[in-house]
């Protein structure tokens, strides 16, 4: 979506390596998520911002951690990648408001060998 | 906690009507969004319903019936680029209003 942008989009490693995806907004928005998509699974949520330096765990988030240094910026990093871990990962960013729906970026596919 | 139910695929043929459904069961209710999503690309917005009833957007209409638990995405003049997945996310109580989606249908149009 126009607005929000992920980094990289692909990406190869290896198991035991730390990994970092990057999610940048240009909206100002206040909340920011990140979500892996699996076969079979749907979008789980791994961790949310709801402001600079504020953020949560969700359904999935062991094995991850998040930064959000600066409204624009919402950091993924997989300390020590494993194999379970090999998915499509997505950003999204959002008002909050309840009426309003939330806005993805295009992807980051992860493979972990 | 959330439960949401969709059917996995569905097939249906192009100029043809398709329904979609969207059962859920959740704590407190905030809304349902509907999102489109095409193989290797982004979900994107497609409606959003909060009160009961039907909500028309050219060929796509979403029904909302919160006391059955129920959604439907009906899709009309079925075009070979409507083959996508369907997502249906729930927002339910709490202050975050962060929705729960449900696995997805996959919608496949033939000619």
């Amino acid at each position: 979506d126009a607005g929000i942008t992920q980094s990289p989009r692909h990406k190869v490693t290896e198991t035991g390596t730390p990994v970092t995806l990057r999610c940048h907004q240009t909206e100002n928005h206040r909340y920011m998520y990140w979500y892996r998509q699996d076969p079979g699974h749907g979008l789980r949520l791994i961790h949310y911002s709801y402001g600079v330096k504020d953020t949560d765990k969700g359904e999935v988030s062991d094995g991850y951690s998040v930064s959000r240094s600066k409204t624009e910026d919402f950091l993924l990093t997989l300390e020590s990648a494993t194999s379970s871990q090999t998915s499509v990962y997505f950003c999204a960013m959002g008002t909050g408001d309840s009426n309003q729906p939330q806005h993805f970026g295009d992807g980051t596919r992860l493979s972990i060998l | 906690g959330q439960n949401i139910d969709q059917p996995t695929e569905m097939t249906a043929t192009e100029g043809a009507i398709v329904q979609i459904n969207c059962t859920y069961q959740t704590s407190g209710f905030n809304g349902l969004f509907w999102y489109q999503q095409h193989a290797g690309e982004a979900p994107t917005f497609l409606s959003y319903n909060v009160l009961d009833g039907l909500e028309e957007k050219g060929r796509f209409s979403s029904f909302l019936s919160r006391s059955k638990g129920y959604s439907y995405l009906l899709l009309k003049e079925l075009q070979m680029k409507d083959s996508a997945s369907y997502l249906c996310a729930v927002r339910g109580s709490g202050g975050s209003y962060i929705p729960t989606f449900g696995r997805g249908t996959s919608l496949i149009v033939h000619p």
